[in-house]
Protein backbone atom coordinates (compact mmCIF):
# COMPACT_ATOMS: atom_id res chain seq x y z
CA UNK A 1 0.00 0.00 0.00
CA UNK A 2 1.70 3.10 -1.21
CA UNK A 3 1.84 5.76 1.83
CA UNK A 4 4.13 6.85 4.61
CA UNK A 5 6.25 4.25 6.98
CA UNK A 6 7.25 6.16 10.10
CA UNK A 7 9.61 3.56 12.62
CA UNK A 8 9.26 2.70 15.17
CA UNK A 9 6.34 2.80 16.80
CA UNK A 10 6.77 3.78 19.99
CA UNK A 11 9.93 4.01 21.68
CA UNK A 12 11.14 5.14 25.17
CA UNK A 13 14.34 7.23 25.47
CA UNK A 14 16.37 7.45 28.24
CA UNK A 15 17.37 11.63 28.78
CA UNK A 16 20.51 12.61 27.01
CA UNK A 17 20.78 9.56 24.49
CA UNK A 18 20.12 10.11 20.84
CA UNK A 19 17.44 8.68 18.57
CA UNK A 20 16.52 9.33 14.90
CA UNK A 21 13.21 8.78 13.71
CA UNK A 22 12.85 6.62 10.10
CA UNK A 23 10.21 8.15 7.74
CA UNK A 24 10.34 6.97 4.12
CA UNK A 25 7.42 7.72 1.65
CA UNK A 26 6.49 6.00 -2.06
CA UNK A 27 4.63 8.58 -3.61
CA UNK A 28 7.69 10.48 -4.69
CA UNK A 29 6.46 13.91 -3.11
CA UNK A 30 8.72 16.38 -3.10
CA UNK A 31 7.58 18.15 0.04
CA UNK A 32 8.36 16.15 3.36
CA UNK A 33 7.55 17.18 6.83
CA UNK A 34 7.87 16.27 10.83
CA UNK A 35 5.53 17.32 13.29
CA UNK A 36 5.18 16.59 16.88
CA UNK A 37 1.75 16.68 18.54
CA UNK A 38 1.27 17.32 22.14
CA UNK A 39 -2.30 17.33 23.77
CA UNK A 40 -3.81 20.85 23.46
CA UNK A 41 -1.14 22.10 21.30
CA UNK A 42 -1.91 20.92 17.70
CA UNK A 43 0.24 19.30 15.43
CA UNK A 44 3.71 22.12 15.53
CA UNK A 45 6.13 21.07 12.67
CA UNK A 46 9.42 20.80 13.49
CA UNK A 47 11.74 20.60 10.08
CA UNK A 48 10.27 20.35 6.23
CA UNK A 49 11.80 19.61 3.21
CA UNK A 50 10.47 21.27 -0.28
CA UNK A 51 12.78 18.79 -2.15
CA UNK A 52 15.85 16.51 -1.90
CA UNK A 53 18.57 18.46 -0.76
CA UNK A 54 17.22 21.03 1.05
CA UNK A 55 15.99 21.69 4.19
CA UNK A 56 13.78 24.41 6.67
CA UNK A 57 13.13 24.58 10.01
CA UNK A 58 9.71 25.04 11.16
CA UNK A 59 8.23 26.26 14.42
CA UNK A 60 9.95 24.50 16.79
CA UNK A 61 13.19 23.22 15.70
CA UNK A 62 15.61 23.05 18.88
CA UNK A 63 17.26 19.77 19.69
CA UNK A 64 16.19 18.44 16.23
CA UNK A 65 18.13 17.93 12.79
CA UNK A 66 17.00 16.56 10.15
CA UNK A 67 18.64 15.44 6.47
CA UNK A 68 16.91 14.87 3.11
CA UNK A 69 19.77 12.61 1.28
CA UNK A 70 16.68 11.40 -1.20
CA UNK A 71 13.28 11.77 -2.39
CA UNK A 72 11.88 8.76 0.02
CA UNK A 73 13.54 9.18 3.05
CA UNK A 74 13.48 12.21 5.68
CA UNK A 75 14.84 10.49 9.00
CA UNK A 76 14.52 13.13 12.28
CA UNK A 77 17.58 12.84 15.21
CA UNK A 78 17.24 13.64 18.74
CA UNK A 79 21.23 14.62 19.72
CA UNK A 80 20.40 14.39 23.33
CA UNK A 81 16.86 13.62 23.95
CA UNK A 82 15.00 15.90 27.03
CA UNK A 83 11.81 14.60 28.41
CA UNK A 84 9.98 18.03 27.07
CA UNK A 85 10.59 16.18 23.45
CA UNK A 86 8.11 13.60 24.83
CA UNK A 87 5.83 13.64 22.53
CA UNK A 88 3.79 11.86 19.19
CA UNK A 89 5.99 12.55 16.10
CA UNK A 90 3.81 12.87 12.44
CA UNK A 91 5.61 12.55 9.31
CA UNK A 92 4.15 13.56 6.19
CA UNK A 93 4.46 14.47 2.53
CA UNK A 94 2.78 16.56 -0.35
CA UNK A 95 3.10 16.97 -3.96
CA UNK A 96 4.84 20.49 -3.51
CA UNK A 97 3.40 21.45 -1.00
CA UNK A 98 -0.05 22.12 -2.90
CA UNK A 99 -2.36 19.61 -2.10
CA UNK A 100 -3.61 17.91 1.51
CA UNK A 101 -0.64 16.29 3.23
CA UNK A 102 -0.74 12.48 3.64
CA UNK A 103 0.74 11.23 7.20
CA UNK A 104 2.75 8.16 8.82
CA UNK A 105 1.23 6.74 11.61
CA UNK A 106 2.75 8.33 13.82
CA UNK A 107 6.00 7.26 16.63
CA UNK A 108 5.33 7.57 20.32
CA UNK A 109 8.31 8.94 21.92
CA UNK A 110 8.91 9.10 25.97
CA UNK A 111 11.90 10.41 27.45
CA UNK A 112 12.19 9.28 31.06
CA UNK B 1 1.07 36.44 15.38
CA UNK B 2 -1.08 33.56 13.37
CA UNK B 3 -3.61 31.73 15.55
CA UNK B 4 -6.23 29.05 14.48
CA UNK B 5 -9.61 28.52 17.24
CA UNK B 6 -11.58 25.80 17.20
CA UNK B 7 -13.90 25.01 19.92
CA UNK B 8 -12.23 22.26 22.28
CA UNK B 9 -14.95 19.56 22.45
CA UNK B 10 -18.33 19.20 21.00
CA UNK B 11 -21.28 16.42 21.88
CA UNK B 12 -23.71 15.37 19.39
CA UNK B 13 -26.11 12.81 18.98
CA UNK B 14 -26.09 10.30 16.58
CA UNK B 15 -28.18 10.72 13.11
CA UNK B 16 -27.41 14.70 14.36
CA UNK B 17 -26.24 17.12 12.46
CA UNK B 18 -23.22 18.88 14.13
CA UNK B 19 -20.94 22.24 13.12
CA UNK B 20 -17.65 22.27 13.96
CA UNK B 21 -16.46 26.27 13.68
CA UNK B 22 -12.67 27.68 12.61
CA UNK B 23 -11.71 31.40 12.88
CA UNK B 24 -7.98 31.99 11.72
CA UNK B 25 -5.88 35.10 11.41
CA UNK B 26 -2.68 34.47 9.55
CA UNK B 27 -0.35 35.94 7.15
CA UNK B 28 -1.84 35.29 4.04
CA UNK B 29 -3.91 32.89 3.05
CA UNK B 30 -3.58 30.16 0.32
CA UNK B 31 -6.53 28.17 1.57
CA UNK B 32 -7.78 26.15 3.86
CA UNK B 33 -7.64 22.16 5.14
CA UNK B 34 -9.97 19.83 7.45
CA UNK B 35 -8.78 16.63 8.72
CA UNK B 36 -10.02 13.85 11.13
CA UNK B 37 -7.91 12.20 13.44
CA UNK B 38 -9.06 9.01 15.53
CA UNK B 39 -7.76 8.63 18.93
CA UNK B 40 -3.89 7.08 18.05
CA UNK B 41 -4.21 7.80 14.50
CA UNK B 42 -2.96 9.69 11.80
CA UNK B 43 -4.86 12.91 10.72
CA UNK B 44 -6.42 12.07 6.92
CA UNK B 45 -7.57 14.39 5.28
CA UNK B 46 -11.57 15.50 4.55
CA UNK B 47 -11.42 18.72 2.51
CA UNK B 48 -10.27 21.49 1.33
CA UNK B 49 -11.41 25.46 0.29
CA UNK B 50 -9.69 28.22 -0.79
CA UNK B 51 -12.51 30.11 -2.99
CA UNK B 52 -15.63 31.30 -0.48
CA UNK B 53 -18.26 29.16 -0.32
CA UNK B 54 -19.51 25.36 0.42
CA UNK B 55 -17.90 22.53 -1.18
CA UNK B 56 -20.20 19.25 0.17
CA UNK B 57 -18.66 15.66 -0.19
CA UNK B 58 -21.04 13.09 0.91
CA UNK B 59 -21.76 13.51 4.47
CA UNK B 60 -19.37 15.83 5.10
CA UNK B 61 -19.29 20.02 4.05
CA UNK B 62 -17.03 22.39 4.61
CA UNK B 63 -17.47 26.32 4.01
CA UNK B 64 -15.19 29.28 4.07
CA UNK B 65 -15.19 33.12 3.91
CA UNK B 66 -12.22 34.44 3.68
CA UNK B 67 -13.49 38.30 4.20
CA UNK B 68 -14.25 37.20 8.11
CA UNK B 69 -11.39 34.79 8.54
CA UNK B 70 -13.84 31.82 8.97
CA UNK B 71 -14.78 28.09 7.99
CA UNK B 72 -16.89 25.65 9.42
CA UNK B 73 -17.23 21.90 9.07
CA UNK B 74 -20.72 20.21 8.42
CA UNK B 75 -21.11 16.24 9.54
CA UNK B 76 -24.54 15.30 8.63
CA UNK B 77 -26.21 11.79 9.57
CA UNK B 78 -24.06 11.34 12.66
CA UNK B 79 -22.50 7.84 13.06
CA UNK B 80 -20.79 6.68 15.83
CA UNK B 81 -17.95 6.30 13.60
CA UNK B 82 -17.16 9.95 13.61
CA UNK B 83 -16.25 10.07 17.04
CA UNK B 84 -13.03 11.91 16.54
CA UNK B 85 -10.83 14.86 16.57
CA UNK B 86 -11.26 17.38 13.53
CA UNK B 87 -8.29 19.81 12.99
CA UNK B 88 -8.69 23.01 11.37
CA UNK B 89 -5.40 23.70 9.42
CA UNK B 90 -4.85 27.00 7.11
CA UNK B 91 -1.83 27.50 4.27
CA UNK B 92 -0.18 30.97 4.93
CA UNK B 93 1.81 33.12 2.44
CA UNK B 94 4.94 31.21 2.63
CA UNK B 95 2.47 27.65 1.78
CA UNK B 96 3.29 26.51 5.29
CA UNK B 97 0.57 24.81 7.13
CA UNK B 98 -0.47 26.40 10.04
CA UNK B 99 -3.11 23.74 12.44
CA UNK B 100 -5.66 24.03 15.09
CA UNK B 101 -5.56 22.82 18.42
CA UNK B 102 -8.22 20.45 17.18
CA UNK B 103 -11.93 19.32 18.00
CA UNK B 104 -12.40 16.20 20.22
CA UNK B 105 -16.20 15.46 18.81
CA UNK B 106 -18.28 12.69 21.01
CA UNK B 107 -21.30 11.20 19.59
CA UNK B 108 -23.55 9.84 22.08
CA UNK B 109 -26.08 6.99 20.84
Amino acid sequence: TAGITQAPTSQILAAGRSMTLRCTQDMRHNAMYWYRQDLGLGLRLIHYSNTAGTTGKGEVPDGYSVSRANTDDFPLTLASAVPSQTSVYFCASSQDGLYGYTFGSGTRLTVV
Amino acid sequence: GQNIDQPTEMTATEGAIVQINCTYQTSGFNGLFWYQQHAGEAPTFLSYNVLDGLEEKGRFSSFLSRSKGYSYLLLKELQMKDSASYLCAVRDSNYQLIWGAGTKLIIKP
